[in-house]
């Protein structure tokens, strides 16, 4: 089973709709992020917590807001979606337990969102 | 804006060459990273150099850093059909929490 899951892995909506996209790990690692990722270009960083109590904003956090459930669940909602938010969205993963300078990322398979 | 740019934007070569793509970024960084995305796919970690460190190998991956050229490269040698994908470069800034991603390469290797 994959350590990082991301649901749905496909949506389409409509503008003005609110929609949820849902990340779940079995890693156990205490940080975690999303990210968006438009055609051709690499990922910008929405949120991201680095346990259920922290929360931070990323460069690119208006029109999106996050939950953190548990440790193991990061949730990302779009409050009124509009075209521009079409985009893949990707749920990452780290451990804080290593040193700042050996934490790396874990992803998941991404959700594809089409706002309509 | 990125902090890391990746040069060239897309390289294509045959199988069993080299491919060598590069990575610049603007601010002091406490280690860069480099990722490797399939099409549509979510990305995996390849291999993490320090600020401290100059090169780094794993496999058929070299990795170099200069600090004062705030440059980086990614040689992947004997390149394999299966090597095709993007590579993005990937930094934590000295004194923030979270990476930042360069735009990437796109590496397409022809059998």
């Amino acid at each position: 089973d994959a350590d990082v899951t991301q649901t749905p892995r496909n949506r389409i909506t409509k503008t003005g709709k609110r929609i949820m996209l849902e990340c779940s790990q079995t890693k156990g690692h205490d940080r975690m992020y999303w990210y968006r990722q438009d055609p051709g270009l690499g990922l910008r960083l929405i949120y991201y917590s680095f346990d259920v109590k922290d929360i931070n904003k990323g460069e690119i956090s208006d029109g999106y807001s996050v939950s953190r459930q548990a440790q193991a669940k990061f949730s990302l909602s779009l409050e009124s979606a509009i075209p521009n938010q079409t985009a893949l969205y990707f749920c990452a993963t780290s451990d804080s337990g290593l040193a700042d300078y050996q934490e790396t990322q874990y992803f998941g398979p991404g959700t594809r969102l089409l706002v309509l | 804006s990125q902090q890391g740019e990746e040069d060239p934007q897309a390289l294509s070569i045959q199988e069993g060459e080299n491919a060598t793509m590069n990575c610049s970024y603007k601010t002091s960084i406490n280690n860069l990273q480099w990722y490797r995305q399939n099409s549509g796919r979510g990305l995996v970690h390849l291999i993490l150099i320090r600020s401290n460190e100059r090169e780094k190998h794993s496999g058929r991956l070299r990795v170099t850093l200069d600090t004062s050229k705030k440059s980086s490269s990614l040689l992947i040698t004997a390149s394999r059909a299966a090597d095709t994908a993007s590579y993005f470069c990937a930094t934590v800034r000295m004194g923030r929490r979270a990476l930042t991603f360069g735009s990437g390469t796109r590496l397409q290797v022809q059998p």
